[in-house]
């Protein structure tokens, strides 16, 4: 089954600085992945979403990610953070026999101090 | 705006009795529906799958006759959590696409359901 790792359930970043967050998965064939968001108390909103097209996806808010075979990850990055990027944030996979259904990682939550 | 909605966002239940929660699909038709639980400071666990016009298929360890889906339409989906319990407490979201088989298709989420049996 698909599964992916979410490294690090807790990040600190200040106002401005680089925001990484690592996302690796397990499969033997490429995956489709996902990066969402969740502010308190509310649903998830899609950041991002790699399906084999260009490796590197752009997505909302200044966040992109990387899809990297060779070292099965798909981490976010964005190069600066701002206060309302402080939220928790999940990695989510998902293949093609069954498109839709997802498999969430741990999720990180994101602290952006002054 | 939303194009899945979820009724209703918060509820509170009394043990024992049963809940249902909604999900509808505003601008377009969902062949498939997926239920999640969330419990707090926790990620999100698929519970089933809820086809239109077909039986759900609930993953493992979860109790079909305890969460009962009914996907009668192509824009409705209901979870109904039957003699809920304390431990049932937790945040339900459902989420639907289009045509599974066309992989490009955004996958949306509701608002969440946030259920409290006391």
């Amino acid at each position: 089954a698909q599964s992916v790792t979410q490294l690090g359930s807790h990040v600190s970043v200040s106002e401005g600085a680089l925001v990484l967050l690592r996302c690796n998965y397990s499969s033997s064939v490429p995956p489709y992945l996902f990066w969402y968001v969740q502010y308190p108390n509310q649903g998830l909103q899609l950041l991002l979403k790699y399906t084999s097209a260009a490796t590197l996806v752009k997505g909302i808010n200044g966040f992109e990610a990387e899809f990297k075979k060779s070292e099965t990850s798909f981490h976010l990055t964005k190069p600066s953070a701002h206060m309302r990027d402080a939220a928790e944030y999940f990695c989510a996979v998902s293949d093609a026999d069954s498109w839709g259904k997802l498999q969430f990682g741990s999720g990180t939550q994101v602290v952006v101090t002054p | 705006g939303a194009v899945v909605s979820q009724h209703p966002s918060w509820v509170i239940c009394k043990s024992g009795t049963s809940v249902k929660i909604e999900c509808r699909s505003l601008d377009f038709q969902a062949t498939t529906m997926f239920w999640y639980r969330q419990f707090p400071k926790q990620s999100l666990m698929l519970m089933a799958t809820s086809n239109e016009g077909s039986k759900a298929t609930y993953e493992q360890g979860v109790e079909k006759d305890k969460f009962l889906i009914n996907h009668a339409s192509l824009t409705l989906s209901t979870l109904t959590v039957t003699s809920a319990h304390p431990e049932d407490s937790s945040f339900y979201i459902c989420s639907a696409c289009t045509d599974r088989g066309f992989i490009r298709n955004t996958i949306y989420f509701g608002e969440g359901s946030w259920l409290t049996v006391v």
